[in-house]
């Protein structure tokens, strides 16, 4: 993952928004992704957006992208506790592999 | 039931033992993969297969091999274990990741080499 950084830990309260950053290396990647692994679990992806974009929007999900940067982030809005789990940011490096980033735990309390 | 299965979900060993982790998987994908977790490095990939004549190594391949049984079946070898293996091992499958295709990952094996 050291072409994907990202923070490892984000404390935030219940309702409040999370906001989990993430900068890439690679200016050919395609797409960028967020999955989310929950305890005992494998990962699930949760979003994705394709590089010719800047913003995307599910639910309570924002993803924005600014390219320039090489800058990703992810907003949850009004955080939940099954929020809580390690968020991993990835970038498509070629037709087959992803590069994933260390992973930010977010933990969200009461 | 779930897509991507992998058996054992947890095993304890000790050096210098031969360990088989297997994947299998429902998707009817082409394409297999075997990653590596460690806390603090996220995710390394240490094989994957365009299909069962076609198996690539990923970034740490050393001290690993894996056999591609079938389409739906993958499996990942250490022939002689070494403490420094001691990770969380995913299986993970997918389409295509350049036109936006999920990777679906197995719930994990966590092994430890004692």
């Amino acid at each position: 993952g050291e072409d994907v950084e990202q923070s490892l830990f984000l404390s935030v309260r219940e309702g409040d928004s999370s906001v989990i950053n993430c900068t890439y290396t690679d200016s050919s990647s395609t797409y960028l992704y967020w999955y989310k692994q929950e305890p005992g679990a494998g990962l699930q992806l949760l979003t994705y957006i394709f590089s010719n974009m800047d913003m995307k929007q599910d639910q309570r999900l924002t993803v924005l992208l600014n390219k320039k940067d090489k800058h990703l982030s992810l907003r949850i809005a009004d955080t939940q506790t099954g929020d809580s789990a390690i968020y991993f940011c990835a970038e498509s490096i070629n037709d087959y592999k992803l590069s994933f980033g260390a992973g930010t735990t977010v933990t969200v309390r009461a | 039931d779930a897509d991507v299965t992998q058996t054992p979900r947890n095993r304890i060993t000790k050096t210098g033992k031969r360990i088989m982790l297997e994947c299998s998987q429902t998707k009817g994908h082409d394409r297999m993969y075997w990653y590596r977790q460690d806390p603090g490095l996220g995710l390394q990939l240490i094989y994957y297969s365009f299909d069962v004549k076609d198996i690539n190594k990923g970034e740490i391949s050393d001290g690993y091999s894996v056999s591609r049984q079938a389409q739906a079946k993958f499996s990942l070898s250490l022939e002689s274990a070494i403490p420094n293996q001691t990770a969380l091992y995913f299986c993970a499958t997918s389409d295509s990741v350049r036109q936006g295709g999920e990777q679906f990952f197995g719930p994990g094996t966590r092994l430890t080499v004692l």
